[in-house]
Parts: structure tokens; sequence; C-alpha cells
């Protein structure tokens, strides 16, 4: 079964950018269709979906996130990685990758506070 | 925008049923929103349950069953285990991006 780890900063300043990568493991994230995507958690919230990048490279979004996301694939290292700019306080979240369809996995998650 | 409603929370016996449902501000909710449904434990990752609407990952138990149900997408629960205590979130397909639901809180009692 594929794994997936993020990482990235634990702190980011209001207004800088929010850089996360997820790295792939126990499969090639080039091989198959499949869609993997970016969630996130505020602390005692429900999940929402930033995006998600598919196999091929094209990419869809949030409409409400669209303007400061953009995710994107590196095949060489197996991983895909999210960029989230202009962040405030609303940004502080548990961020989560995962592979979208049969066998869907999900990172463990990586909260990312933001704060001055 | 578009919202997707769940039940805010819901209590079953052990051994019992339950449905949770999954409704879409737009209509009905067909097999074309691809509904996912999604458990999340406290202090855990979500874990994938279903996908497209029925189908099962390897490790999901026999007794979760996804399906649609009166214009909402379902998952229904039988034989309900105290291990089955936990937030469920359904996701539906909107054309390209993904939107969840609020989620719905599963208390076995």
């Amino acid at each position: 079964q594929v794994q997936l780890q993020e990482s990235g900063p634990g702190l980011v300043k209001p207004s800088q950018t929010l850089s996360l990568t997820c790295t792939v493991s126990g499969g090639s994230i080039s091989s198959g269709s499949y869609y993997w995507s970016w969630i996130r958690q505020p602390a005692g919230k429900g999940l929402e979906w930033i995006g998600r990048i598919y196999t091929s490279g094209s990419t869809s979004y949030n409409p409400s996130l669209k303007s400061r996301v953009t995710i994107s694939v590196d095949t060489s290292k197996n991983q895909f990685s999210l960029k989230l700019t202009s962040v405030t306080a609303a940004d502080t979240a548990v961020y989560y990758c995962a592979r979208e369809g049969a066998e869907g996995s999900w990172g463990q998650g990586t909260l990312v506070t933001v704060s001055s | 925008q578009t919202v997707v409603t769940q039940e805010p929370s819901l209590t079953v016996s052990p051994g019992g049923t339950v449905t949770l449902t999954c409704a879409s501000s737009t209509g009905t909710v067909t097999s074309d929103y691809y509904p996912n449904w999604f458990q999340q434990k406290p202090g855990q990752a979500p874990r994938a349950l279903i996908y497209s609407t029925s189908n099962k990952h390897s490790w999901t138990p026999a007794r979760f069953s996804g399906s649609l149900l009166g214009g909402k997408a379902a998952l229904t629960l039988s034989g309900v285990q105290p291990e089955d205590e936990a937030e469920y979130y359904c996701q539906l397909y909107y054309g390209g991006a993904r939107v969840f639901g609020g989620g719905t809180k599963l208390t076995v009692l």
C-alpha cells in the first residue's frame, strides 16, 4: 500500500508563503491514473479540500483558495507540493496530503501555524 | 457557494444499523458526484472508507456500505461495533473541485 508523508515548516509568518511537500513511498507517483490531493483541517473543525494534481500534471483548486494556491509534482523525487501565498491566521491548520481513488491513502498530517 | 450537508450527530446501539447521508445544495446527488466517505477518529488522520458511491477499499470492513438513497449519498453501517465511534465525512465532486460535508459525529452507545 502506498504511503504518504507531509513535510515542511511548522510555523509561517503572516503574509508569507506556506510550502509543504508530500513524499510518496511504496509506489511511483507517475504510475497509474491517480489524483494527488491536499486537504486541511483547522483545530476542532471539519475538512477543507484545497486542490489536487493529476498524474498528467493537470490541476484543480478550491475556488475560495484558487488565487493563492499552487500544486505541483516532481516525479523524479516522487513528491508533490503545495504552495499557499499571503497566509493569515485563518490558514492555521493540520495539512494532509492524500491519494484519491482505489486504495486511497492519507498522510498523517502536519500542523502549520501562521503567527508572527 | 456549494454546500454539502451531513447530519451533525447520530447515535446508534452496538450491533445496530445506522445510515449517514450526504446532501448537495445543487440538488439530487447522483453517481456523477463520485461520493467518497472518510472516517476520522480523535487525534488521527482521516481514513478512506468508500469511493465513487459504493466501492470499498481493501481495508474497509464489510459492515460499511455506500449507496445513493433518496437523492443523497448514503453510508450504512450494519452491525455497528464500538470502534466505529468516530467522525464521518462525505465528499462530493463538482466538475473539477471536491467539497467535503461538515461531518457526522457517530456515537455508539
